[in-house]
């Protein structure tokens, strides 16, 4: 199992619609999340941080984690064309003791 | 506010060559980070350090060098350019330990031919 796993994608949606996009991790003393935009060819961009359970919302986004699931997630709400980029997931590994990323899942909004 | 700064952007090395990619950044972090990315993969952590003076392998060490004189500089040394090594190199940086937010530079894109 990969430490910390996305879909890949691409996940497609309509301009307007609610985007959701999915992180799992294999480790159970993780401490810190993060999820960043990378559009193409440019440097990955932190967008939220989470840290403790439940949800935390910044604007059209919404960061949801449930450390017993070992699961973090993150809702685009009204999705636009400019949301269009790679999503990385990022996992603060207490047993590795470093941030370690998922692959990415690209996120195609279509107008 | 610069942040991470990278150099150069581009580079096209010649097989045996040597270089080095610049890093620098101006937030006073203690920890300095190098990964490098491959088409359509994730990131990979070359090299990391957690203050100056302090560095240490990250998962794909192998052929590179890196050395921390500065709490602002870090750079990353290819000593001998091989065609696998061709990728976008990325500098981040993060405040008082690893379970902050690092902060990415522009990345540096090398080619190896």
């Amino acid at each position: 199992q990969k430490e910390v796993e996305q879909n890949s994608g691409p996940l497609s949606v309509p301009e307007g619609a609610i985007a959701s996009l999915n992180c799992t991790y294999s480790d159970r003393v993780s401490q810190s999340f993060f999820w960043y935009r990378q559009y193409s060819g440019k440097s990955p961009e932190l967008i939220m941080s989470i840290y403790s359970n439940g949800d935390k919302e910044d604007g059209r986004f919404t960061a949801q984690l449930n450390k017993a699931s070992q699961y973090v997630s993150l809702l685009i709400r009204d999705s636009q064309p400019s949301d269009s980029a790679t999503y990385l997931c990022a996992v603060f590994s207490g047993g590795y003791n470093k941030l370690i990323f998922g692959a990415g899942t690209r996120l195609a909004v279509h107008p | 506010n610069a942040g991470v700064t990278q150099t150069p952007k581009f580079r096209i090395l010649k097989i045996g060559q040597s270089m080095t990619l610049q890093c620098t950044q101006d937030m006073n972090h203690n920890y300095m980070y190098w990964y490098r990315q491959d088409p359509g993969m994730g990131l990979k952590l070359i090299y990391y350090s957690v203050g100056a003076g302090i560095t240490d392998k990250g998962e794909v060490p192998n052929g590179y060098n890196v050395s921390r004189s500065t709490t602002e500089d870090f750079p990353l040394r290819l000593e001998l350019a091989a065609p696998s090594q061709t990728s976008v190199y990325f500098c981040a940086s993060s405040d008082a330990d690893n379970n902050q937010p690092q902060h990415f530079g522009d990345g540096t894109r090398l080619s190896i031919l």
